[in-house]
């Protein structure tokens, strides 16, 4: 199994609503990542998680609250968002150290 | 100055032609990362290169590291190898560095 899975694949909310984002791997990986991409433009780094802690955090809003339950199982949690954080989220895996990434298909948010 | 720069931006090439696209990057790198991303978003890493050159079908990938660049060529390019091509280079403490892409458009 070579595949990073993300759930769900669309996902539209209201600024006050609360959501979550899933990312699954089953490749014994352990740096995880979560990426955020506008139209057009490069993925922007969020978080990296390594042996399941936060290692990276790219001052990302405490409205955006990630979570790695366990080494399969990365999700981002969603609180009080703004229409500018509609974007693609992508997750990634990577073996710890300079690996292959995997991403996966992405979430594309909307945020009315 | 971006530490990783890409060219060409656009690229469109009528199906068959090879295709090249560069890559240059400023920083100490420990590896370089080639990635397809098309329309839908989803990413397909292609290669992962510290050296030298690698190849998978029709796509070759070739590394200098003294000359800090890299290149992704596509020989027989067809129409379903549009996508986005983006160059990523792995920094000596393992950051990700996104270049900003090269879109290439094939047509048939």
């Amino acid at each position: 199994d070579t595949e990073v899975t993300q759930t769900p694949k669309h996902l539209v909310m209201g600024m006050t609503n609360k959501k979550s984002l899933k990312c699954e791997q089953h490749m014994g990986h352990r740096a995880m990542y979560w990426y955020k991409q506008k139209a057009k433009k490069p993925p922007e780094l969020m978080f990296v998680y390594s042996y399941e802690k936060l290692s990276i955090n790219e001052s990302v809003p405490s409205r955006f609250s990630p979570e790695c339950p366990n080494s399969s199982l990365l999700n981002l949690h969603l609180h009080a968002l703004q229409p500018e954080d509609s974007a693609l989220y992508l997750c990634a895996s990577s073996q710890f150290g300079p690996g292959e990434l995997f991403f996966g298909e992405g979430s594309r948010l909307t945020v009315l | 100055k971006n530490e990783v720069e890409q060219s060409p931006q656009n690229l469109t090439a009528q199906e068959g032609e090879f295709i090249t696209i560069n890559c240059s990057y400023s920083v100490g790198i420990s590896a370089l990362h080639w990635l397809q991303q098309h329309p839908g978003g989803g990413i397909v890493s292609l290669f992962m290169l510290s050296s030298g050159k690698k190849k998978h079908g029709r796509l070759i990938a070739t590394i200098n590291i003294q000359e800090k660049h890299s290149s992704l060529h596509i020989t027989a390019s067809h129409p379903r190898d549009s996508a986005v091509y983006i160059c990523v280079p792995r920094g000596s403490q393992g950051n990700l560095i996104f270049g900003k892409g090269t879109k290439l458009s094939v047509k048939p």
